[in-house]
């Protein structure tokens, strides 16, 4: 159990285009999802905290309108990075979680690869 | 402020050597901690909660403990497929918000056969 799954898993797009990654929960409502970045060799960075049907809250010095995301449903997450730039290439993992069902942890995606040209 | 601290950062082990990894934490209100394995290019995997001081998890080769300072992962009898990133993650504050998980940086596992 406790499946969470990403799509796509890589993506390359030209610089000032938008990507869109979507998160699922496969077998659990994720009542709350979180966006992490990860730099090569180094650990995950939170991005922002999604709750369903609320606007997610985003950590210190992450553009909020940069970086949207969507918590539209109790399975499904989305991150869109818009007007992307080469900066912005790297590894974004989501994570869910069910908090009405007391489960603490979270449960990682498998990642997403952006390269950005 | 609140930490994780992981050591060491990489650790080469024959295989069937026998070690320990450490995270220790400073935080307010520890709600859990929680050790991830992640292979290169992939999502953390989830393999053990501890939610108090003297609690143990055990699963195959790996047996993860609490102190109320610091978390051990022991790795028993490795082999190569166990090398991996494992990753500690603390999550503190009050219940059913949305708090955080603090990672600590990891320590990189090779084991030789």
């Amino acid at each position: 159990g406790a499946v969470v799954s990403q799509h796509p898993s890589r993506v390359i797009c030209k610089s000032g285009t938008s990507v869109k990654i979507e998160c699922r929960s496969l077998d659990f409502q994720a009542t709350t999802m979180f966006w992490y970045r990860q730099f090569p060799k180094k650990s995950l960075m939170l991005m922002a905290t999604s709750n369903e049907g609320s606007k997610a809250t985003y950590e210190q010095g992450v553009e909020k309108d940069k970086f949207l995301i969507n918590h539209a449903s109790l399975t499904l997450s989305t991150l869109t990075v818009t007007s992307a730039h080469p900066e912005d290439s790297s590894f974004y993992i989501c994570s869910a979680r069910d908090w009405t069902s007391g489960i603490y942890e979270q449960y990682f995606g498998p990642g997403t690869r952006l390269t950005v040209t | 402020e609140d930490q994780v601290t992981q050591s060491p950062e990489a650790l080469r082990l024959q295989e069937g050597e026998s070690s320990s990894l450490n995270c220790s934490y400073t935080v307010s209100g520890l709600r859990g901690l929680f050790w991830y394995r992640q292979d290169p290019g992939k999502g953390p995997e989830f393999l053990f909660t501890l939610y108090s001081a003297g609690e143990e998890k055990e699963k195959e080769r790996l047996k993860a403990t609490l102190t109320k300072k610091e978390s051990f992962l022991h790795i028993t009898a490795p082999k190569p497929e166990d090398s991996a990133t494992y990753l500690c993650a603390v999550q503190a504050g009050v219940a059913n918000t949305g708090n955080q998980f603090y990672f600590g940086t990891g320590t990189s596992l090779t084991v030789i056969p």
